[in-house]
């Protein structure tokens, strides 16, 4: 079965970059996505990235993918205070399901 | 142009009750999924329905039961609930394989 998993948490100074990792185990999924949820809402869809693609920009945040490595990164540039929150890596199954990370805290530091 | 919706916002039951949820998916969207969100974990696939029928289901018991309406909206039912049916439940909807998926705000769920 799919099993996504992500390093739980991560620190970073405002104004650095930050980047956030996930490995995935379905070679067949055809999109991958990153969701931010704060404390207390529901999950913000922030990007995704069609399978067939290494890279993706959008604004501050760019999405890397290693299909051979199963790997997705997020890199977001310019961290600021408003970033802190919980993201999530999820693959897309054949059902259009989604199957989620653990999620990763960032945490920003003035 | 509205997204996902989500109703109630929180909702406070008794052990052995039985609750319903529910989801407007986003303009245009014909796919609706819940996830349930326990504390401190990521998102768990209950089901997906298109077409007013329950089309993939995950690792969650009969007591978990939907619908689907004409209009694409859905309902999420629990019986006889558990304690550890509390959770944040979220909706998400869709349209074939090649949207975006987004959330709605969730429904905050605690069973006492």
């Amino acid at each position: 079965g799919e099993d996504v998993e992500q390093s739980l948490f991560l620190s970073v100074r405002e104004g650095d970059s930050s980047v956030i990792n996930c490995t995935y185990t379905d070679s067949s999924s055809t999109y991958l996505y990153w969701y931010k949820q704060e404390p207390g809402a529901g999950l913000q869809l922030l990007t995704y990235i069609f399978s067939n693609m290494d890279m993706k920009q959008d604004q501050r945040l760019t999405v890397l993918l290693n299909k051979k490595d199963k790997h997705l990164s997020l890199r977001i540039a310019d961290t600021q205070t408003g970033d802190s929150a919980i993201y999530f890596c999820a693959e897309r199954g054949g059902a259009n399901n989604l199957f989620f990370g653990t999620g990763t805290r960032l945490t920003v530091i003035p | 142009d509205a997204g996902v919706t989500q109703s109630p916002t929180h909702l406070i039951k008794t052990r052995g009750q039985q609750v319903t949820l529910r989801c407007s998916p986003k303009s245009g969207h014909d796919t609706v999924s819940w996830y349930q969100q326990a504390l401190g974990q990521g998102p768990q696939f209950i089901f997906q329905y298109y077409e007013e029928e329950e089309r993939q289901r995950g690792n969650f018991p009969d007591r978990f039961s939907g619908h689907q309406f004409p209009n694409y909206s859905s309902e999420l039912n629990v019986n006889a609930l558990l304690l550890g049916d509390s959770a944040l439940y979220l909706c998400a909807s869709s349209l074939g394989g090649a949207e975006p998926i987004p959330f709605g705000p969730g429904t905050r769920l605690t069973v006492t």
